[in-house]
């Protein structure tokens, strides 16, 4: 299995306060992904990152941000959560073209 | 825009016949797809995957057809076993698009004993 970590893997935050998740891999993959998944939703993408500081706009980005400063990390900020943003959250690495991803654990999301 | 997507929430098979999942997507630049399979509390896991020059890939029990012009792809697992039992994603992505990988919204299946 690829050497990806998500911290953290549960989290209860309130409504209005910003949340950082992280995600951190060890086997030097160019891509990384953040995705939640929802009932009925299925996984959804919300950022994606192509190398490192090069980052793009997924299928969901409203109210959340990334960045990615290293290859080994990418994080994912949800700026002032809402109840909306209840999910599980998934992070996944690529290591290049016609390969399979990599997903982590995943990191469960609670707002109140 | 649901680029990928799977029309059946949920789908139940008798132990040791075949199970049908299908895929439909609508953005011709994919030229590459997975399936994923995924246990409650766990990450989603790499089952089967074809490129966009294949019509069909076969691993063991496992087989993913691809049908371009229909914009189409059903993953056939023969004999289905009770291990099975998962929801399973399909995904596509396109070299053009920085490798962006996009997923449906998943199929329960349930093989009964």
């Amino acid at each position: 299995d690829a050497g990806i970590t998500q911290s953290p893997r549960h989290k209860v935050t309130e409504t209005g306060t910003p949340v950082t998740l992280r995600c951190h891999q060890t086997e030097n993959h160019r891509y990384m992904y953040w995705y939640r998944q929802d009932p009925g939703h299925g996984l959804r993408l919300i950022h994606y990152s192509y190398g490192v500081k090069d980052t793009d706009k997924g299928e969901v980005s409203d109210g959340y941000s990334v960045s990615r400063s290293k290859t080994e990390d990418f994080l994912l900020t949800l700026e002032s959560a809402t109840s909306s943003q209840t999910s599980v959250y998934f992070c996944a690495t690529l290591d290049g073209m016609n390969t399979e991803a990599f997903f982590g654990q995943g990191t469960r999301l609670t707002v109140v | 825009d649901q680029q990928v997507k799977q029309n059946s929430p949920s789908l139940s098979v008798q132990e040791g016949r075949i199970s049908i999942l299908n895929c439909d997507y609508t953005n011709s630049m994919f030229d590459y797809f997975l399936w994923y399979k995924k246990y409650p509390a766990e990450g989603p896991t790499f089952l089967i995957s074809i490129s966009s020059i294949k019509d069909k890939n076969e691993d063991g029990r496992f087989t993913v057809f691809l049908n371009k012009s229909a914009k189409h792809l059903s993953l056939h697992i023969v004999p289905s076993q009770p291990g099975d039992s998962a929801v399973y994603f399909c995904a596509a992505s396109a070299i053009q698009g920085a490798q962006k990988l996009v997923f449906g919204q998943g199929t329960r299946l349930t093989i009964n004993p």
